[in-house]
């Protein structure tokens, strides 16, 4: 199966910070790799797909790059509604399966 | 506006099975796509546990195979998930969600539902 892994597992940062998280696949997934916010109590919302687009209606603060095995999820400028945990996701796996990250807290600092 | 609605029992006795149902409303499950389960243990990460295709293929996380069965009523617009042999570590956030391919995010979710495993 292939695993991801997340840097940092959490981080500190103030209202317009640039902030970056790293996500990490066991083998090569090509761009086959999600970002996903969720808040506490709320479902994950899916932010960006297929490594950099941007999903309909996403601030255009978000960006994510990077192919293969490493990416990279920006937030250009935080907002205070972007204090969450970000999961990545792998969908290159299929149909054998769909794996996540185990996440990267943003709080305030 | 496509949504997602899990509903089943909150609470799961040990080795019994967990069955719960997810309506979807704004758009016709047999119109196509993927509708999957994916859970979430109370203060831990997400884990995909399977997807079924609008005609009835199905896809398992090869950790849970073994005790997932998902279906999908086209005439109610709902697919639903049984995992059996439940145990404690089988307690979590359900969500079901919507996937446009079978190598595809999951772009649509339900609010998810606390399923707890306890006697």
């Amino acid at each position: 199966a292939i695993r991801m892994t997340q840097s940092p597992s959490s981080l500190s940062a103030s209202t317009g910070d640039r902030v970056t998280i790293t996500c990490r696949a066991s083998q090569g997934i090509s761009s086959y790799l999600a970002w996903y916010q969720q808040k506490p109590g709320k479902a994950p919302k899916l932010l960006i797909y297929a490594a950099s687009t941007l999903q309909s209606g996403v601030p255009s603060r978000f960006s994510g790059s990077g192919s293969g095995t490493d990416f990279t999820l920006t937030i250009s400028c935080l907002q205070s509604e972007d204090f969450a945990t970000y999961y990545c996701q792998q969908y290159y796996s299929y149909p054998v399966g769909f794996t996540f990250g185990p996440g990267t807290k943003v709080d305030i600092k | 506006q496509v949504q997602l609605q899990e509903s089943g029992p909150g609470l799961v006795k040990p080795s019994e099975t967990l069955s719960l149902t997810c309506a979807v409303s704004g758009y016709s499950i047999s119109s196509g796509y993927y509708w999957g389960w994916i859970r979430q243990p109370p203060g831990k990460g997400l884990e995909w546990i399977g997807s079924i295709y609008h005609s009835g293929s199905t896809y398992y996380n090869p950790s849970l195979k073994s005790r997932v069965t998902i279906s999908v009523d086209t005439s109610k617009n709902q697919f639903s998930l049984k995992l059996s042999s439940v145990t404690a570590a089988d307690t979590a956030v359900y969500y079901c969600a919507r996937h446009v391919g079978i190598a595809a995010p999951f772009d649509y979710w339900g609010q998810g539902t606390l399923v707890t495993v306890s006697s």
